[in-house]
């Protein structure tokens, strides 16, 4: 079954300091995404990528983070100058026609900022 | 607006019980339902989804209600089992103001004892 792939699973950084977190999404799929969570709060949309562009971003998503399709395959997020409260679980999904259609999501990758 | 509630918090259930989740919303440019399961570890995958012209749909033992003047919308888990043990998010999203971004709940923990 085609999934979602992200590396690393887990990243510890310090603070200030800048993180790539990276996303294979399934290969047939148009649309991209990131989502956080907070350990132990609920799943926040950070931002979505269609036709090698941001088609919607949350208020969360601020100049701190970009997103980039830099070869055809993967998809990542870079948070610069990372704070405390950017430890959380980073969630990417993808899926084939938008929002109505499943969602596919990674494992996730835990990043804690020390 | 963009606020989805969930209620409860935490359930236990035993085994072959009913497991019963429920969600409200305030944006009534909502119009796709969807819920989530999550594992620890594991990313959100997605379990059923429901748009406001039905009021119920049903997959197997689980079971989406939808009451659109009231705004609810809930999940019933028939037979529950405890493979059923995980977090239940419910979410909704707009194809007509927002169509990349889903809104998800808090989130319910779910326990179900042999």
């Amino acid at each position: 079954e085609p999934e979602v792939t992200q590396t690393p699973s887990h990243q510890v950084t310090q603070m200030g300091q800048e993180v790539i977190l990276r996303c294979v999404p399934i290969s047939n799929h148009l649309y991209f995404y990131w989502y956080r969570q907070i350990l132990g709060q609920k799943v926040e949309f950070l931002v979505s990528f269609y036709n090698n562009e941001i088609s919607e971003k949350s208020e969360i998503f601020d100049d701190q983070f970009s997103v980039e399709r830099p070869d055809g395959s993967n998809f990542t997020l870079k948070i610069r100058s990372t704070k405390l409260e950017d430890s959380a679980m980073y969630f990417c999904a993808s899926s084939t026609l938008g929002v109505d259609t499943e969602a596919f999501f990674g494992q996730g990758t835990r990043l804690t900022v020390v | 607006q963009q606020q989805v509630k969930q209620s409860p918090q935490s359930l236990i259930v035993q085994k072959g019980g009913i497991s019963i989740i429920n969600c409200a919303y305030e944006n009534t440019a909502f119009d796709y339902f969807p819920w989530y399961q999550q594992f620890p570890g594991k990313g959100p995958a997605l379990l059923i989804a429901i748009r406001p012209d039905v009021s119920e749909k049903k997959e197997g033992r689980f079971t989406i209600s939808f009451n659109k003047s009231a705004k609810q919308f809930s999940l019933h888990i028939m037979d529950s089992q405890p493979g059923d043990s995980a977090t239940y998010f419910c979410a909704a999203s707009s194809m007509k103001t927002s169509y990349d971004k889903v809104i998800f709940g808090p989130g319910t923990s779910l326990s179900v004892i042999p």
